[in-house]
């Protein structure tokens, strides 16, 4: 059975202080590992796909990366309306469906 | 609209009432997704639709859920004799890529069921 874990639970940061998420996973051949973002009250909102080891991605002030065991989300300098959970999912081949992880909360104080 | 959308966004129902939720997705998306998201936990896959094929519904936890597409385009969740343990957030997605080939899944605001 996939398994997707991530940690810290949750991240209260100062405005500016940059900071990585993780996300350890476990899957029967990948297919891909997605990162999402989730406001309160809101679905998610797709922000990367990584389907390599090695392989980085960036958008803004977050860099994504990966490697065989997990991914990284990097914030780098920080705003306040980066505060959201970041969600992790696996696909394995073959598979339909996404594995989630439970997310970290990001708190940004100004 | 450009998004999916999900009504109702709010349901309360008694132990034992029925529920249905309903999913539009964005138009031609071919692959609509389902899932369950308790309070602090991510989402839990349900079941897919490809077009108005029920493709797989192994996450469906009980006989008394069930799911539809009869025509490849506005999907319902329906709930019978729900219980306490059903309370959660109802999210559908949809993308516009049969899910093998992976793809950006937009996701709808959810449904918020609580049962009493």
């Amino acid at each position: 059975e996939d398994q997707v874990t991530q940690s810290p639970e949750a991240l209260r940061l100062q405005e500016g202080e940059s900071s990585s998420l993780n996300c350890s996973y476990t899957v029967s051949g990948l297919r891909g590992l997605f990162w999402y973002r989730q406001d309160p009250g809101k679905g998610p909102e797709f922000l990367f796909t990584l389907y390599s080891a090695g392989e980085e991605k960036e958008k803004e002030r977050l860099k994504a990366t990966l490697t065989k065991k997990e991914s990284f989300l990097h914030i780098t300098a920080p705003k306040p309306e980066d505060s959201a959970t970041y969600l992790c999912a696996v696909q394995a081949r073959g598979d339909y469906k996404l594995s989630f992880g439970a997310g970290t909360t990001v708190t940004v104080r100004a | 609209g450009a998004g999916v959308s999900q009504s109702p966004r709010y349901k309360v129902a008694k132990r034992g009432q029925d529920v249905a939720l309903r999913c539009d997705p964005i138009s031609g998306h071919v692959s609509l997704f389902w899932y369950q998201q308790a309070l602090g936990q991510g989402p839990e896959f349900l079941t897919y639709f490809q077009n108005e094929a029920q493709l797989d519904k192994s996450g469906l936890p009980s006989d008394r859920f069930f799911a539809e597409r009869p025509e490849g385009s506005v999907s319902t969740l329906k709930i019978q004799r729900t219980q306490q343990e059903d309370s959660a957030v109802y999210l559908c997605a949809s993308s516009l890529v049969t899910s093998r080939n992976t793809g950006e899944l937009f996701f709808g605001e959810g449904s918020r069921l609580t049962v009493l």
